[in-house]
């Protein structure tokens, strides 16, 4: 299964909103799950089954979709959030990843 | 608290074999579906193999032409990836991670680096 992520880059001001895109090539149910990856640290979960919270992580976070098409909105940006931010689907194996969006503030 | 370290990567030269471990802690290791990822320098993720808990179902992605052997010792709760007929193409960072209740990916470890180089 292809995950294609969008934009792969964006550049955003402090508080503004950003929703990333992440488009399944077959239908994938809400077995899509996020992840942030600062430079030169290991990626950390953010957002589970597509659309569930996982403790420790902001409420600024959050995730829709089902089917092939999902989104992850991070509201009220901060500095720290400069990351690479990753979709990956679990519905079927081999797991995949999509390719990445980068995120400037 | 729950810790994944890797260890095993280094220099080798194309052709060449490594054994990459991950030592887990933390939690009980013999109950869940461990992963490894790998990245590639200034590149995405890459999912690379799965074994089940038992260790008796394992999982490849279609790139490594059976290159790669998954496997796991719940004694000593460790994970353990062979790489064999290494190519430059394999130069990255290699992540363990934990399978959690939703499939998704919990944990990580900090990653071991494998540097295929002549």
């Amino acid at each position: 299964i292809v995950l294609t992520q969008s934009p792969d880059f964006q550049s955003v001001a402090p508080k503004e909103k950003v929703t990333i895109t992440c488009r399944a090539s077959q239908s994938i149910g809400t077995t899509l799950h996020w992840y942030q990856q600062k430079t030169d640290q290991s990626p950390k979960l953010l957002i589970k089954y597509a659309s569930q919270s996982i403790s420790g992580v902001p409420s600024r976070f959050s995730g829709s979709g089902s089917g092939s098409e999902f989104t992850l909105t991070i509201n009220s940006l901060e500095f720290e959030d400069a990351a690479t931010y990753y979709c990956h689907q679990s519905s079927r194996l081999p797991d995949s990843f999509g390719q990445g969006t980068k995120l400037e503030i | 608290e729950v810790q994944l370290l890797e260890s095993g990567g280094g220099l080798v030269q194309p052709g060449g074999s490594l054994r990459l471990s991950c030592a887990a802690s933390g939690f009980t290791f013999r109950t869940h579906t461990m992963i490894w990822v790998r990245q590639a320098p200034g590149k995405g993720l890459e999912w690379v193999s799965s074994i089940n808990a038992a260790g008796d179902d394992t999982y490849y992605g279609d790139s490594l032409k059976g290159r790669f052997t998954i496997s796991r010792d719940n004694s000593k709760n460790t994970l353990y990836l062979q790489v064999n007929s290494l190519t430059v193409e394999d130069t990255a960072r290699y992540y363990c991670t934990r399978r959690a209740s939703l499939r998704e990916f919990d944990y990580w470890g900090q990653g071991t680096l494998v540097i295929v180089s002549s």
